[in-house]
């Protein structure tokens, strides 16, 4: 089946640890994405990328990193720098450039300790 | 500059009963236009899509929207709402060729039995 993991479902860290999340897909899509979804904000865009190795700033990149150094994969890591990580964080990917729908993975809950 | 307003945090409906789910956009460029859906602790799930073809979009589940220029409105209708249909719905606009994704702030559908 074609689609997109992440992993893991749930995480704990605890404050001033780095941590990383994993993104898989094997739709062949270049363009790839990580959200942050907190209640009643919707969701937020953390990171994109188009191409491999290659990776632009969303809305909200302050403490978070990411690199692309596969197609089908976009780890993105939460480092200690974020003050406030706790969140579900969501992994999409879609086709070429804008107008096309994202596939969403089932997200990642991270828990601060 | 584009943005999307849900007009609706909280939508309650009886089982059986129709459902509109509000949501007004603003988007410099031609706009795509999705609706999503969301159960707990879930991934997104596209439900329909609007690309410049025709105004009425039908979806899965039963759902559709119609796109409407002049008030620059994509509303989610459903004829019957079910108890499956309770999630959160998100709409979405990205102006066709551009990357940039912007989310509604969401909608969340009740359904009384």
């Amino acid at each position: 089946d074609g689609g997109i993991t992440q992993s893991p479902k749930y995480l704990f860290r605890k404050e001033g640890q780095n941590v990383t999340l994993s993104c898989e897909q094997n739709l062949n899509h270049d363009a790839m994405y990580w959200y942050r979804q907190d209640p009643g904000q919707g969701l937020r865009l953390i990171y994109y990328s188009q191409i491999v190795n290659d990776f632009q700033k969303g809305d909200i990149a302050e403490g978070y990193s990411v690199s692309r150094e596969k197609k089908e994969s976009f780890p993105l890591t939460v480092t200690s720098a974020q003050k406030n990580p706790t969140a579900f964080y969501l992994c999409a990917s879609s086709i070429g450039r804008a107008g096309n729908e994202q596939f969403f993975g089932p997200g990642t809950r991270l828990t601060v300790l | 500059a584009q943005s999307v307003t849900q007009l609706d945090s909280h939508v309650s409906v009886s089982e059986g009963t129709p459902v509109l789910l509000r949501c007004n956009y603003s988007s410099s460029y031609s706009p795509s236009l999705f609706w999503y859906v969301q159960h707990p602790n879930k991934g997104l799930q596209l439900l329909l899509k609007y690309t410049s073809a025709a105004t009425l979009v039908k979806g899965i589940n039963g759902f559709e929207a119609e796109f409407k220029k002049s008030e620059t409105s994509f509303h989610l209708t459903k004829p019957s709402a079910h108890m499956s249909d309770a999630a959160e719905y998100f709409c979405v606009v990205t102006p066709v060729g551009y990357q940039k994704v912007t989310f509604g702030t969401g909608t969340k559908l009740q359904v009384i039995p």
